[in-house]
């Protein structure tokens, strides 16, 4: 089983910073099947980016995905009030599939 | 427009069964995997099952596999979780997700329903 770490668990930032999230892989991804979810309180969670580097459909571009092997990087460019939520990595490489343990962004 | 409703959650005793249910519009069911996610009360997403777009591959998570099975029924667009032999730990929000035509990330998410497992 492919284990997911995320770091860090909580990041503090204002709107309009930069915010990176990191997701480390226990083994190295073969594939770039690696995923980022978006998730707020009481609301279903949403894909922002699968493969690696592609947004999903209507996913803004200051949202952008990166890494391989076993590191990979969630970063969005300046946050927007709407932005701070949580951030999921998901690994669908090989199964079973799955999730990191969270990133929380939230408002300092 | 991708739609995804989850039905079939409630309450139910250690030991026992639920069937969950997912009806799904907007999109050529046939064409992709589906998948069954959940999160537990104050914890994060975990990955339960997905079934291949003819439902003749089906994965598991170890920490349900011989106890859930998951299936689907093409000709209604539905995905179905069977729950059995149901443990406290599995209380959760089971959420329904689409996959994708060739990977089995999860690429739309329904609203979610509520399993509690409790004396």
């Amino acid at each position: 089983e492919i284990v997911l770490t995320q770091s860090p668990g909580t990041l503090s930032l204002s709107p309009g910073e930069r915010a990176t999230l990191s997701c480390r892989a226990s083994q190295s991804l073969t594939s770039t099947y690696l995923a980022w979810h978006q998730q707020k309180p009481g609301q279903a969670p949403r894909l922002l980016i699968y493969g690696t580097y592609s947004r999903a459909t209507g996913i803004p571009d200051r949202f952008s995905g990166s890494g391989s092997g076993t590191d990979f990087t969630l970063t969005i460019s300046r946050l927007e009030p709407e932005d701070f939520a949580v951030y999921y990595c998901q690994q669908y490489d090989s199964s079973p599939l799955t999730f990191g343990p969270g990133t929380k962004v939230d408002i300092k | 427009q991708v739609q995804l409703v989850e039905s079939g959650g409630g309450l139910v005793k250690p030991g026992g069964s639920l069937r969950l249910s997912c009806a799904a519009s907007g999109f050529t069911f046939t064409d992709y995997y589906m998948n069954w996610i959940r999160r537990a009360p104050g914890k994060g997403l975990e990955w339960v099952s997905y079934i291949s777009q003819s439902g003749d591959s089906m994965h598991y998570a170890d920490s349900v596999r011989g106890r859930f099975t998951v299936s689907r029924d093409n000709a209604k667009n539905s995905l179905y979780l069977q729950m059995d032999s149901l443990r406290p730990e599995d209380t959760a929000v089971y959420y329904c997700g689409r996959g994708g035509r060739m990977t089995t990330v999860t690429t739309a998410w329904g609203q979610g329903t509520l399993v509690t497992v409790s004396s």
